[in-house]
């Protein structure tokens, strides 16, 4: 099973709701991502957790707080965002975060419109 | 600094080989990789290589590295209207606190 997944899939929001993304991964991978991907752009890392801490926040802004509850499971939630947060919130997972274990698989996206 | 360079857009006709480059600046990076993204799907990590091999050939992928001039391209054999999607060259390295950098992805259009 080399599968991430993602829910929801599409998500609508206005500014000031409250609302969380989620990503499972069951590959046994102690490194997981959250990332933003603009259109026609590259993915932007927004957080790394390594072994369920912490690791790289890219001085994202506090309306977006992650979760990582246990190995398998990320959370993102979001709170009083702006139409410009509106992307795809791809989340990813690495058996590690060095040399040969740093290969990444991403889920499929969580396509996010901020109203 | 960080910076992975891809030609933005290739076009080509569905049976013959298709070639995106990629050029990285990092001259500690070890492992270089190559994801595929089709239309509102996630990224798709094709293949990767470690900086001290030259070449790496995995069915219909052909990946050459050149160190020297720290040049990287992946050639799809026989290409088909299914591998039509943008193509992320990336990169990892110690200096770069182990996180991925992506170019800016080459859209790949196969013509019928």
């Amino acid at each position: 099973d080399t599968e991430v997944t993602q829910t929801p899939k599409h998500l609508v929001m206005g500014m000031t709701n409250k609302k969380s993304l989620k990503c499972e991964q069951h590959m046994g991978h102690r490194a997981m991502y959250w990332y933003k991907q603009k259109a026609k752009k590259p993915p932007e890392l927004m957080f790394v957790y390594s072994y369920e801490k912490l690791s790289i926040n890219e001085s994202v802004p506090s309306r977006f707080s992650p979760e990582c509850p246990n190995s398998s499971l990320l959370n993102l939630h979001l709170h009083a965002l702006q139409p410009e947060d509106s992307a795809l919130y791809l989340c990813a997972s690495s058996p590690g975060t060095s040399g040969i274990s740093y290969e990444q698989y991403f889920g499929p996206g969580t396509r996010l419109t901020v109203t | 600094g960080e910076d992975v360079e891809q030609s933005l857009f290739l076009s080509v006709r569905e049976g013959d080989s298709s070639v995106i480059n990629c050029t990285y600046t990092d001259s500690s990076s070890t492992y270089l990789y190559w994801y595929k993204q089709e239309p509102g799907a996630g990224l798709q990590l094709l293949t990767y290589i470690f900086s001290n091999m030259d070449m790496k050939q995995d069915q219909r992928l052909t990946v050459l590295l050149n160190k020297k001039d720290k040049h990287l391209s992946l050639r799809i054999a026989d290409t088909q209207t299914g591998d039509s999607a943008i193509y992320f060259c990336a990169e990892s390295g110690v200096e770069y606190g182990n996180k991925l950098v992506f170019g800016a992805g080459t859209i790949l259009r196969v013509k019928s």
